[in-house]
C-alpha cells in the first residue's frame, strides 16, 4: 500500500445525482492531488492543494468541485456530471509541491472508478 | 500534441526476457523525469527518478537512462516476471509550475 486511500473505489451515478469522493494520506504530506485517467489519454491534472490551499485549477469545468479541509483529506464534490467524466478519478500526495524535484514524488492511491450513465 | 510520446503503445514478451520501453519528449527545461508503474486497477507507483542532470538510474531489475540531448528516456526491464505486467508511464516534470507531462503508458504483458 502506497498510504494513500481512496473511497469509494468504484462509483456510478446518473448525471443529475451529487456524489464526492474521498482521498485521506497517511504520510504526513502537505501536497494532494486530483488526476484524471481516461483510456488512452495520458493523466490529467486537475487540481493541486499545498498545505490546504489551492495552487492549481487546471480549467476544469465547474461541476467538479475539490475541497481540501487539512494536509490528510481532500475531496472531489460532483454534480450534473456528464457520461464523458467517466473515468478513473486518482488522488495523488507528495511531501512537497511534485515540481520540486525528487523531494517531491507523488505517491497515488488505489483511484475511484467512475461511470456516469 | 502530447509533449511526451511513449512506444511502443503495448507489448507481450515471454517470461524471462528482456525488454526496452521508450520516451521521447519535448519539454524543455525540465527538473525530472520519472517513470511509473501501475497495475490494473491500481494507482501508479514510481520506479525511478532522475534529475536532468542524471544518466541513469536503476531500481532492481528496473534500469531508466535519460540523454537529454536527444530528449530520451528509456525503461529496461531484466529477465521479466509475470508481474511485470502493467502499464509503464513516462512523466517529466519542468522547472516552474505544477504541468506534469504524463505519456499515455505502454502496456506490457508478461506471458508463461
Amino acid at each position: 500500500e502506497t498510504g494513500v486511500t481512496q473511497t469509494p473505489r468504484h462509483l456510478v451515478m446518473g448525471m443529475t445525482n451529487k456524489k464526492s469522493l474521498k482521498c485521506e494520506q497517511h504520510l504526513g504530506h502537505n501536497a494532494m492531488y486530483w488526476y484524471k485517467q481516461s483510456a488512452k489519454k495520458p493523466l490529467e491534472l486537475m487540481f493541486v492543494y499545498s498545505l490546504e490551499e489551492r495552487v492549481e485549477n487546471n480549467s476544469v469545468p465547474s461541476r467538479f468541485s475539490p475541497e481540501c479541509p487539512n494536509s490528510s483529506h481532500l475531496f472531489l464534490h460532483l454534480h450534473t456530471l456528464q457520461p464523458e467524466d467517466s473515468a478513473l478519478y486518482l488522488c495523488a500526495s507528495s511531501l512537497g509541491l511534485a515540481g520540486g524535484g525528487p523531494g517531491g514524488e507523488q505517491f497515488f492511491g488505489p483511484g475511484t472508478r467512475l461511470t456516469v450513465l | 500534441k502530447n509533449q511526451v510520446e511513449q512506444s511502443p503503445q503495448s507489448l507481450i514478451i515471454l517470461e524471462g526476457k528482456n525488454c526496452t520501453l521508450q520516451c521521447n519528449y519535448t519539454v524543455s527545461p525540465f527538473s525530472n523525469l520519472r517513470w511509473y508503474k501501475q497495475d490494473t486497477g491500481r494507482g501508479p507507483v514510481s520506479l525511478t527518478i532522475m534529475t536532468f542532470s542524471e544518466n541513469t538510474k536503476s531500481n532492481g531489475r528496473y534500469t531508466a537512462t535519460l540523454d537529454a540531448d536527444t530528449k530520451q528516456s528509456s525503461l529496461h526491464i531484466t529477465a521479466s516476471q509475470l508481474s511485470d505486467s502493467a502499464s509503464y508511464i513516462c512523466v517529466v516534470i519542468p522547472f516552474t509550475g505544477n504541468q506534469f507531462y504524463f505519456g499515455t503508458g505502454t502496456s506490457l504483458t508478461v506471458i508463461p
